[in-house]
């Protein structure tokens, strides 16, 4: 069964350094999120990004983050000068489209993030 | 702006016996509802959804959950608890019109005793 794929399971950087989050959807799929939980608190949406292009973002996603797709399999999220309130469990999600009837999005396993 | 509320952070049941994890949602439009469970160290995966079809939703592995309008709950239920089932599962709200953020309830902890 297709799944979506993250690198690495694990990352710890030091404060003010850049990560780079790595992301493989299930391939044909067209809309791509990133969500982040921080531990003991909510899963929060960051981020959607379809046709090139970031379609939606919270109030989260500030300056520091971006979202590229570089090739036609990755989705990555960049965090420009990590905080260390940015340690969080970061997921990512694709769905196929956007109609209702055949909304689901699939996580990937995510990505723990720590900032020390 | 939609919400959700799961009314207990944890939950125990021995194996057998029923499960009920509680829900209730606020949302502005015809909502979606899904719940999602999350085994330790794996994603999230989705268990059921409800898109203004049948008020009764059956998921995987047992799972159910009726979408009661009238009381904005979608409270998920198994009739017999397996040790399998011991993780971590959201209740979740989207604008019915698809593609839009998922909003996630806390979670509740499903504890299974032997």
């Amino acid at each position: 069964e297709p799944e979506v794929t993250q690198t690495p399971s694990h990352q710890v950087t030091q404060m003010g350094q850049e990560v780079i989050l790595r992301c493989v959807p299930i391939s044909n799929h067209l809309y791509f999120y990133w969500y982040r939980q921080i531990l003991g608190q909510k899963v929060e949406f960051l981020v959607s990004f379809y046709n090139n292009e970031i379609s939606e973002k919270s109030e989260i996603f500030d300056d520091q983050f971006s979202v590229e797709r570089p090739d036609g399999s990755n989705f990555t999220l960049k965090i420009r000068s990590t905080k260390l309130e940015d340690s969080a469990m970061y997921f990512c999600a694709s769905t196929r489209d956007g109609t209702a009837f055949s909304y689901e999005q699939y996580f990937g396993p995510g990505t723990r993030l720590t900032v020390t | 702006a939609q919400s959700v509320t799961q009314l207990d952070s944890h939950v125990s049941v021995s194996e057998g016996t029923p499960v009920l994890l509680r829900c209730n949602y606020s949302s502005s439009y015809s909502p979606s509802l899904f719940w999602y469970v999350q085994h330790p160290n794996k994603g999230l995966q989705l268990l059921l959804k409800y898109t203004s079809a049948a008020t009764l939703v059956k998921g995987i592995n047992g799972f159910e959950a009726e979408f009661k309008k009238s009381e904005t709950s979608f409270h998920l239920t198994k009739p017999s608890a397996h040790m399998s089932d011991a993780a971590e599962y959201f209740c979740v709200v989207s604008d019915l019109l698809g593609n839009t953020p998922l909003v996630f309830g806390k979670g509740t902890r499903l504890s299974v005793i032997a």
